[in-house]
């Protein structure tokens, strides 16, 4: 059974980079695509961005560009990282695995997230 | 960007009753539409994809129909464990985008 769990720091200053951490186990991380979601308080979910094992990625346009997903095949994780920080940015994100089931991606395994909040 | 709008964002129904949740995309987005269901503090579940496939492991209570613009989650028979919130998401265009969900609650 894929598992999936986010790590990072909880609190981050306004204008600074949000860092966080998805580690895959139960499975390998190759031959997979990977994501990111996000959901601000009360608000529903958002999506973010996904990386494919070799690095290709795809993100949402309305970071702005902000948004950097990176993966790691050695340690099985993948990351993503989102500058220039405001309150806005303050969600709890997900991670989660996309698989293509007959061209149709779905995003089967989630990790169970974790809340970023921004403050100073 | 798609937008998807879920209705209802809430309702309360009893154990035994039969629920149903809708879901419109702003454009057609044929079949590429999931279903998930999410807890609080849990890893959202997948339940549902392409419109009407049934996730494995997933109980034969929940079905999902529709084509198009318009979309239906149905529990055919709400058990205890299903109270939780149910969002939507389209997967034909990227950015991919989700419903607002709609929230089961005890009646």
């Amino acid at each position: 059974q894929v598992q999936l769990q986010e790590s990072g720091p909880g609190l981050v200053k306004p204008s600074e980079t949000l860092s966080l951490t998805c580690t895959v186990s139960g499975g390998s991380i190759s031959s997979y695509y990977w994501s990111w979601i996000r959901q601000p308080p009360g608000k529903g979910l958002e999506w973010i961005g996904y990386i494919f094992y070799n690095g290709n990625t795809n993100d949402n346009p309305s970071l702005k560009s902000r948004v950097t997903i990176s993966v790691d095949t050695s340690k099985n994780q993948f990351s993503l990282k989102v500058s220039s920080v405001t309150a806005a940015d303050t969600a709890v994100y997900f991670c989660a695995r996309l698989f293509y089931y007959s061209g149709n991606p779905i995003l089967d395994y989630w990790g169970q997230g974790t809340l970023v909040t921004v403050s100073s | 960007d798609i937008q998807m709008t879920q209705s209802p964002s809430s309702l309360s129904a009893s154990v035994g009753d039969r629920v149903t949740i809708t879901c419109r995309a702003s454009q057609s987005i044929s079949s590429y539409l999931n279903w998930y269901q999410h807890k609080p503090g849990k890893a959202p579940r997948l339940l549902i994809y392409a419109a009407s496939t049934l996730e494995s492991g997933v109980p034969s209570r929940f079905s999902g129909s529709g084509s198009g613009t318009d979309f239906t989650l149905t529990i055919s028979s709400l058990q205890p464990e299903d109270f939780a919130t149910y969002c939507c998401q389209q997967s034909h265009t990227t950015p991919w985008t989700f419903g607002q969900g709609t929230k089961v609650e005890i009646k």
